[in-house]
């Protein structure tokens, strides 16, 4: 059974960091893009970033860019979403999902990270 | 990177049919066939209901279906049943690397 499992959100201050992680299982995860999807409170889905299957290529949504940083490890079948300079704006449960065929097929939970001082 | 347009509610009684829209640009939904659509429950992660515009993972039923015209896809659901009383999100590829959702519809079952 596929699971992804997020942890690491939390309360931080603007200007503060914070490093959220993914726990693969179920499925060999070296085989897989994985991406980082946001969710403020109330309002809708949003696209955040994504990684090759190795590591090598990255990108990301305007609104993060210069600022979080994605990043795996296949050995720990982990994803990694570093995030810098947090503001307000970025409050959302964040989602982490494998992508096949471009589509994101299975989602985890959700972690909540709440920037507020 | 906006995001596809999509109206913020729809609605219908049960064992009637409704229809989405997700209107997007040349440079995402009309220029690729990478659109995706998404069942949200409210406090539940999303999950997948259609890729590659038409596509039906294993496990979503056949009252679920997927099309494209130019530069905007639409979800159709038909049979409406209570359960699919939900959020539903489009997702397109947008080119280098970067993907945008749509803004989302509140789906109500009268």
């Amino acid at each position: 059974e596929v699971q992804l499992v997020e942890s690491g959100g939390g309360l931080v201050q603007p200007g503060g960091s914070l490093r959220l992680s993914c726990a693969a299982s179920g499925f060999t995860f070296s085989n897989y893009w994985m991406q980082w999807v946001r969710q403020a409170p109330g309002k809708g889905l949003v696209w955040v970033s994504r990684v090759y299957s190795d590591g090598s290529i990255t990108s990301y949504a305007d609104s993060v860019k210069g600022r979080f940083t994605i990043s795996r490890d296949n050995a720990k079948n982990t994803l990694y979403l570093q995030m810098n300079s947090l503001r307000a704006e970025d409050t959302a449960v964040y989602y982490c999902a494998r992508e096949t065929i471009r589509a994101k097929d299975y989602w985890g939970q959700g972690t909540l990270v709440t920037v507020s001082s | 990177q906006s995001a596809l347009t999509q109206p913020p509610s729809a609605s219908g009684s049960p064992g009637q049919s409704v229809t989405i829209s997700c209107t997007g640009t040349s440079s995402d939904v009309g220029g690729y066939n990478y659109v995706s659509w998404y069942q949200q429950h409210p406090g539940k992660a999303p999950k997948l209901m259609i890729y590659e515009v038409s596509k039906r993972p294993s496990g979503v039923p056949d009252r679920f279906s997927g099309s494209k015209s130019g530069n905007t896809a639409s979800l159709t659901v038909s049979g409406l049943q209570a359960e699919d009383e939900a959020d539903y999100y489009c997702s397109s590829y947008a080119g280098s690397s970067n993907f945008v959702f749509g803004t989302g519809t509140k789906v109500t079952v009268l």
